[in-house]
């Protein structure tokens, strides 16, 4: 499957624990971004890379949220200290620099819950 | 701010009949504007985009678009609706205010098909 992939798909957790999603894209996208959507809404920006460098960081991420893309290939999402409110699912889309379509390619989600 | 807007939660329509899902967007400058469908379980997936040109854009699955810059709409229609188009289906615009990183989707329309 050359698509882009998340791990975990589910993840349940305790509140005020630490948990890590990870996110591979199709190979050859140098660009990546998470979004969060949670029950009735549509998936909110939280943040984008391209290759390496984290571009852009939404202004409603707190800072018990980070993002890395270390190599510029795969990309962790890291919440700690989680709180109830951040269930939600978790996605990670991707794209290529040369795609004149802006089309982003989506993973299935990770969906996150805790209790 | 760049915004869409999915007036209608839901849209329910007879197999075989014409739909239409409706989409509006305030946007700064030219829009960049896209609609993606969310079957359940799996991830979003692209069906068309408007960028410029032909104010008419066809797309995946035989849906099609009109964009309407007066009203400042963006529908989304297919001529005969099928079963297997029931899902949940998000229009969206390229936020090109903050460097065109972001997309800003809106809550998502439920189309059910009834045979």
């Amino acid at each position: 499957d050359t698509g882009v992939s998340q791990n975990p798909r589910h993840k349940i957790t305790k509140r005020g624990q630490n948990v890590t999603f990870r996110c591979d894209p199709i190979s050859e996208h140098n660009r990546l971004y998470w979004y969060r959507q949670t029950l009735g809404q549509g998936p909110e920006f939280l943040t984008y890379f391209q290759n390496e460098a984290q571009l852009e960081k939404s202004r409603l991420l707190s800072d018990r949220f980070s993002a890395e893309r270390p190599k510029g290939s795969f990309s962790t999402l890291e919440i700690q200290r989680t709180e109830q409110g951040d269930s939600a699912m978790y996605l990670c889309a991707s794209t290529s620099r040369t795609s004149g379509t802006y089309e982003q390619f989506f993973g299935p989600g990770t969906r996150l819950t805790v209790l | 701010a760049q915004s869409v807007a999915q007036p209608e939660d839901q849209v329910n329509v007879a197999e075989g009949n014409p739909l239409t899902v409706k989409c509006t967007y305030s946007v700064s400058g030219n829009p960049y504007l896209f609609w993606y469908v969310q079957y359940p379980n799996r991830g979003l997936q692209f069906l068309l985009k408007y960028i410029t040109g032909d104010n008419l854009v066809k797309g995946s699955y035989g849906f099609e678009a009109e964009f309407n810059k007066s009203q400042t709409s963006f529908h989304l229609k297919k001529p005969s609706a099928l079963v297997s188009d029931s899902a949940l289906y998000f229009c969206a615009v390229r936020d090109m205010e903050t460097g065109g990183f972001k997309t800003i989707f809106g809550a998502g329309t439920r189309l059910f098909v009834k045979a």
